[in-house]
């Protein structure tokens, strides 16, 4: 177990709605990371936040949002629903200012999103 | 733009056997790390070893070592004495070691089958 929560852990929506996804980072981890799976594939990653800012983006629209709290807990956020979005979204919490140090990632489980 | 290859999609070893899994990347950056990730069907990303490209001795980290090749942009695991628990999907990761993010980019995977 690494101390990263994500929930919840299954979802469906249609085409067209909104979503919310929610990790709880490992305690004291000021940096989060979003990662996008789909089947077969591995992690893309979606954005990060440092410190409830976010300094760092992939090549996702800004459909795609999310902030991180001052407990450190963060959201992901998708609006528009299209069914290409069906697919594992992991989040990851390390400690430190992600520029400086190389410490480790820790992963939760995923949320798996069906877009119908 | 960094990329990871993965050209084995799916290996199979006999339990306590050895198996090394391959992966290549391609960068001009001269210095960043280098991971092996498992991911069981639990779906949670699990470190399994990490190589900085700065240190011309391979990594190891107990049954699991790696053969990095800066010059071939070449980076294997191998596994020995294959136990039932490796059975997974691993992930070969690549990570600038500047920039202000600690943004993972993943190969495809490959999908690792034990056989008792």
């Amino acid at each position: 177990e690494t101390g990263v929560t994500q929930s919840p852990t299954h979802l469906i929506k249609t085409r067209g709605q909104q979503v919310t996804l929610r990790c709880s980072s490992q305690s004291g981890h000021n940096t989060v990371s979003w990662y996008q799976q789909a089947l077969g594939q591995g992690p893309q990653f979606i954005f990060q936040y440092y410190r409830e800012e976010e300094n760092g983006r992939g090549n996702f629209p800004p459909r795609f949002s999310g902030l991180q709290f001052p407990n450190y807990s963060s959201e992901l956020n998708v609006n528009a629903l299209e069914l290409d979005d069906s697919a594992l979204y992991l989040c990851a919490s390390s400690l430190g200012n992600p520029g400086t140090t190389n410490e480790k990632l820790f992963f939760g489980s995923g949320t798996q999103l069906s877009v119908l | 733009a960094q990329t990871v290859t993965q050209s084995q999609p799916e290996m199979s070893v006999q339990e306590a056997e050895t198996v090394t899994l391959s992966c290549t990347y391609d960068t001009s950056e001269s210095d960043y790390y280098l991971f092996w990730y498992k991911q069981p069907p639990s779906r949670q990303m699990i470190l399994v070893i990490r190589q900085e490209a700065y240190k011309q001795q391979n990594a190891t980290e107990n049954r699991f070592s790696v053969n990095f090749q800066k010059a071939a942009k070449s980076f294997s695991l191998k596994i020995s004495d294959s136990q039932l628990g490796d059975a997974a999907m691993y992930f070969c990761a690549y990570r600038r070691r500047s920039g202000a993010t600690n943004k993972l980019i993943f190969g495809t995977g490959t999908l690792l089958a034990v056989q008792p």
